[in-house]
This record gives C-alpha cells, sequence and structure tokens, in this order.
C-alpha cells in the first residue's frame, strides 16, 4: 500500500502569513489522484482540494494544491484565524486507500 | 444540504461485534458510493472500506476478514459490521459519501472496545 508521509507534523504560524505543507508518498500516485481535508476539533473533516489542484465546492481561492508523482503540496495564503487545524491528505489511486498522519496547523 | 448521521453502541465488549448505521438526509443514497473511516486514538485516518448503491463493495485487505458493508435503500442507510473486535478497534467511526475520496462527511461516532 502507498503509505503517506506529512510534514511538519506541526506548523506554528500568525494570521496572515503563508502556509506550506507537505504530503510525499512511498509510490507514484497514479493521475495525481491526491485530496486534502481540514478537520477542526469535534467536527467532521472538510473536503479541500481533489485531483491534486482543484478546490471543492465553497472553498476560498486562498487554499490552492499542487504536485504530482510522490510529492504534494497543500498552500494556504493570508492565513485566517479559521484555518487553525488539522490536515490531512489522501491518495485515491491505488488500493487501499489510505491517508497521511496529518499536519496540525497552530496558532503562533 | 446532505447530512450523514452516524448511530449505534459507544462500547462494545472484545470479540463482539461492532454494528453502526449512517443515516443519509439531503441525498439519495441511491446515486454514489459510501464509506466508512475512522481514527484510532493519537493516529491518523483509516479507511475501511465502501459500498455502491447496488451493494458492490471493496474493503481494506487489513479488516477484510471482519467487514462487512451494507446498504439499505429504502432507509436510505448503510451500516458497518466489524466481528470480533479488540481494544485496537477502539477509535472515531466516520460514515462519508464517496468511493475514491469523500466529499460529505459525518461528525463520527467514538467507538470503545473494553470489557
Amino acid at each position: 500500500e502507498i503509505v503517506l508521509t506529512q510534514s511538519p507534523g506541526t506548523l506554528s504560524l500568525s494570521p496572515g502569513e503563508r502556509a506550506t505543507l507537505s504530503c510525499r508518498a512511498s509510490q507514484t500516485v497514479s493521475s495525481r489522484y491526491l485530496v486534502w481535508y481540514q478537520q477542526k476539533p469535534g467536527q467532521a473533516p472538510r473536503l479541500l482540494i481533489y485531483g491534486a489542484s482543484s478546490r471543492a465546492t465553497g472553498i476560498p481561492d486562498r487554499f490552492s494544491g499542487s504536485g504530482s508523482g510522490t510529492d504534494f503540496t497543500l498552500t494556504i495564503i493570508r492565513l485566517e484565524p479559521e484555518d487553525f487545524a488539522v490536515y490531512y491528505c489522501q491518495q485515491y489511486g491505488s488500493l487501499p486507500y489510505t491517508f497521511g498522519q496529518g499536519t496540525k496547523l497552530e496558532i503562533k | 444540504q446532505v447530512q450523514l448521521q452516524e448511530s449505534g453502541p459507544g462500547l462494545v465488549k472484545p470479540s463482539e461485534t461492532l454494528s453502526l448505521t449512517c443515516t443519509v438526509s439531503g441525498d439519495s443514497i441511491s446515486t454514489s458510493y459510501w464509506s466508512w473511516i475512522r481514527r484510532p486514538p493519537g493516529k491518523g485516518l483509516e479507511w475501511i472500506g465502501y459500498i455502491y448503491y447496488t451493494g458492490s463493495t471493496n474493503y481494506n485487505p487489513s479488516l477484510k476478514s471482519r467487514v462487512t458493508i451494507s446498504v439499505d435503500t429504502s432507509k436510505n442507510q448503510f451500516s458497518l459490521k466489524l466481528r470480533s473486535v479488540t481494544a485496537a478497534d477502539t477509535a472515531v467511526y466516520y460514515c462519508a459519501r464517496g468511493g475514491a475520496y469523500m466529499d460529505v462527511w459525518g461528525k463520527g461516532i467514538t467507538v470503545t472496545v473494553s470489557s
């Protein structure tokens, strides 16, 4: 199975700054079949990005995804207070589908 | 607005069967794939499997021997059964819409395996 490694484990930034989250796969993720989710405490995960770079419905354009092969990035420009949460990547190119362990984005 | 709600016992004894149901509102279950995912305490998310409304399923090989996902189109629900549970099955269990990736999730239900 494809193992996804997210880095850093925790990212401490201030509102207004830019966040760069990494997701590295142990094997090539076919056809850029990778998504990003945001999860806040006590809430359901929220789909942000699918197909590595397409924003889901209603997601602000300050969120963007990029990458291919084994290296993927989620970038959040101009952090808003509501963006501080845990972010997960997931690949759906190969069964079994797998998730990264998450990056916690916290307020500095 | 599509909503999913998990229901079932919050406590299951070791060696017994964990049974959860997901009720879908705002969408017909006969239009999509539906999935179960879990998050053990202190760990990341784990894909359990998915079902299409026709009954076609796909499971994570690590759980395949113990898992059954079923669908009841008349009730707009789908269900998860996990047999022979151990403490390692303690987790927050989520149901979600989608097979490959999930665009709408339930809030999750905490299930503890303990005697």
